[in-house]
């Protein structure tokens, strides 16, 4: 697509529901990342794919988080269980040659 | 451990005013990339620049300017004459370099511009 696109847009769910996030990067950008945005912070890193491949998870909070990118394009990530303090902004990026990121509108996911 | 600092978190001024954007770090590589996005208050988070880190040509593109001091391992952003619709969220960030690509962004607390009529 012309742009990275995520869904849904806005989220809201209750604590102890299990929530997943689309990301559908620029279609030729083969690296994919997902950062989680705190009001009033800055992105801060969860993981990342090269195609299908993972290489860093460091940045994921607590094994309730996963993600995936099963055929290297279209990826998820999931909440398991969601806390109130998940809530924050997704943001997916993509990148064609691993250096300048492009973000997509963010997910904002309010866990009540 | 990389560290980016911007120590301005909020900035007000009056439309046609030149204001500077703040921005320090802290990295033990030699190679590396330095960026600027912008995140209006419709939230979505734009790219302005890269630099990487033998680039320490300033560069300008319209309005914007960007001084880049590897000596003082400062990346500042000018906003030349602001406009109302400068008024964003700016957030200053930093990359390794691995592989001829880069892998995570660390990015500062940003800067709430606000340029006022």
């Amino acid at each position: 697509g012309a742009g990275v696109s995520q869904s849904p847009r806005y989220k809201v769910t209750k604590r102890g529901q299990d929530v997943t996030l689309r990301c559908d990067p620029i279609s030729s950008h083969a690296t994919l990342y997902w950062y989680q945005q705190a009001l009033g912070q800055g992105p801060e890193f969860l993981t990342y794919f090269n195609y299908e491949a993972q290489p860093d998870k460091s940045g994921l909070p607590s094994d309730r988080f996963s993600a995936e990118r099963p055929e290297g394009s279209i990826s998820t990530l999931t909440i398991q269980r969601t806390e109130q303090r998940d809530s924050a902004m997704y943001r997916c990026a993509s990148s064609q040659n691993s250096v300048t990121q492009y973000f997509g509108p963010g997910t904002r996911l309010l866990v009540l | 451990a990389q560290k980016v600092t911007q120590a301005q978190t909020e900035i007000s001024v009056v439309e046609k005013e030149d204001v500077t954007l703040d921005c320090v770090y802290e990295t033990r590589d030699t190679t590396y990339y330095l960026f600027w996005y912008k995140q209006p208050p419709s939230g979505e988070l734009v790219f302005l620049i890269r630099r990487n880190s033998f680039d320490e040509q300033n560069e300008i593109s319209g309005r914007y300017s960007w001084n880049f001091q590897k000596s003082t391992s400062s990346f500042n952003f000018t906003i030349t004459a602001s406009q109302v619709v400068d008024s964003a969220v700016y957030f200053c960030a930093l990359s390794e370099e691995k592989g001829g690509g880069s892998e995570k962004l660390v990015f500062g607390k940003g800067t709430k511009l606000t340029v006022n009529p």
